[in-house]
């Protein structure tokens, strides 16, 4: 599965649009960009996920480039529950496996 | 709907003692995953369960290990405890569709070892 890169760290405004970003160049072609976040001490929270296409959901957009080996999750009007890491992960979506390998994330701090 | 549902939440032990944890699946939901999260090493997969077989298994060592029941509901076992084995224990589990497969958690066991 392809290795992913994200910033450890991001601050946002309370109301503000978050932006996330994940470079993920060795991506192939049959691999999916799922997105989790983990508020802290809970279990991780999945928020979307996309193959080539942009998503929305009522949680969050996916915005994944042409080429596809990087993505941004949008939140579009942060709140502070928003706080939270956020997980990016590229796996085939045929793997048929529920072994997800986790990075260090980003710490997203949404502050009023 | 229910979601994961882990037992014990919380619970002490001390080193060479063993440790039962319970992860009952969201009803329709046939693959069970688990996974160690602490400070130093981050979330980490310990091993997968499907139709009661381990279908994937991380690297760890033999003192952790797993069953799954023909109800999905699976438990996992820490034998001979160190004190580095403290953490949070999560379980996930999915409807293990083809295509994307979504993984929804359970809140966690955490496991302190003294």
């Amino acid at each position: 599965d392809a290795k992913t890169t994200q910033p450890p760290s991001m601050d946002c405004a309370e109301g503000r649009a978050a932006n996330l970003p994940c470079n993920h160049s060795t991506i192939s072609g049959n691999e999916y960009v799922y997105w989790y976040r983990q508020i802290h001490s809970q279990g991780p929270q999945y928020i979307i996920h996309g193959l080539k296409n942009n998503e929305t959901n009522e949680m969050a957009s996916l915005i994944i480039t042409e080429d596809r080996k990087s993505s941004t999750l949008i939140l579009p009007h942060a709140t502070l529950r928003d706080t939270a890491v956020y997980y990016c992960i590229v796996m085939k979506g045929s793997s048929n496996t529920g072994k997800l390998i986790f990075g260090q994330g980003t710490t997203l701090q949404v502050k009023p | 709907k229910a979601g994961v549902t882990q037992t014990p939440r919380y619970l002490i032990k001390t080193r060479g003692q063993q440790v039962t944890l319970s992860c009952s699946p969201i009803s329709g939901h046939r693959s069970v995953s688990w996974y160690q999260q602490t400070p130093g090493q981050g979330l980490q997969f310990l091993f997968e369960y499907f139709s009661e077989t381990q279908r994937n298994k991380g690297n760890f060592p033999g003192r952790f290990s797993g069953r799954q029941f023909s109800n999905s509901r699976s438990e996992m076992n820490v034998s001979t405890l160190e004190l580095g084995d403290s953490a949070l224990y999560l379980c996930a589990s999915s409807r293990d569709p083809p295509g994307a497969n979504v993984l929804t958690f359970g809140a966690g066991s955490r496991l302190t070892v003294l």
